[in-house]
């Protein structure tokens, strides 16, 4: 199994450009969550998707940020427009229903936004 | 609301010792508990998973333990290496399985030689 895939693994943009970030969970696996990572907050859970319908999304911190999965392998999430302050490291984990619920992490895209 | 601390927050111990990270949380409606790896500038790997039902997982040198109604989970690692040298973090569930996962801050673990 090839695991969580996300890409780009690193972006640097300037403030005010759009970033879309892509995720593929595991094959079979029908949770599908967005979390960000920083060295002041920790890793915050963004929005969490099952059987590709949106059931949380109460940690996307404002209107900037949005997120898809148009089917069960492809999920985005974007930022539109970015400022300096979502710098961070942005991670895709996926687990199946039919399991215990273990999640499985992708390595991460870490953002810079100059 | 969920709430998940982890302590010490950070541990520099010799190669050899047997350790113990410890996690709390405040809401024991808990549905597992997972314990993850996280080494610099990668993703986390899962460790061990305790479901609510039980009291303990065990791989290799690890051992996880639950305690819900002291709210508490304990990671031990029995000889320590420095291949162990990482953060770990422990991440809570709710009521569901497909549930979202409440994170403690991590406890950076560094072992020397």
């Amino acid at each position: 199994d090839a695991g969580v895939i996300q890409s780009p693994r690193h972006e640097v943009t300037e403030m005010g450009q759009e970033v879309t970030l892509r995720c593929k969970p595991i094959s079979g696996h029908n949770s599908l969550f967005w979390y960000r990572q920083t060295m002041m907050r920790g890793l915050e859970l963004l929005i969490y998707f099952n059987n590709n319908v949106p059931i949380d999304d109460s940690g996307m911190p404002e209107d900037r940020f949005s997120a898809k999965m148009p089917n069960a392998s492809f999920s985005t999430l974007k930022i539109q427009p970015s400022e300096p302050r979502d710098s961070a490291v942005y991670f895709c984990a996926s687990s199946s229903d039919s399991g215990t619920g273990e999640l499985f992490f992708g390595e991460g895209s870490r953002l810079t936004v100059l | 609301k969920q709430e998940v601390t982890q302590i010490p927050a950070a541990l520099s111990v010799p190669e050899g010792e047997n350790l113990v990270l410890n996690c709390s949380f405040t809401d024991s409606a808990i549905y597992n508990l997972q314990w993850f790896r996280q080494d610099p500038g990668k993703g986390l790997t899962s460790l061990l998973l305790i479901q609510s039902s039980q009291r303990e997982q065990t791989s290799g040198r690890l051992n996880a333990s639950l305690d819900k109604s002291s709210g508490r989970s304990t990671l031990y690692i029995a000889a320590s290496q420095p291949g162990d040298s990482a953060t770990y973090l422990c991440a809570a569930t709710r009521s569901y399985n497909t549930d979202k996962l409440i994170f403690g801050t991590g406890t950076r673990l560094q072992v020397f030689p």
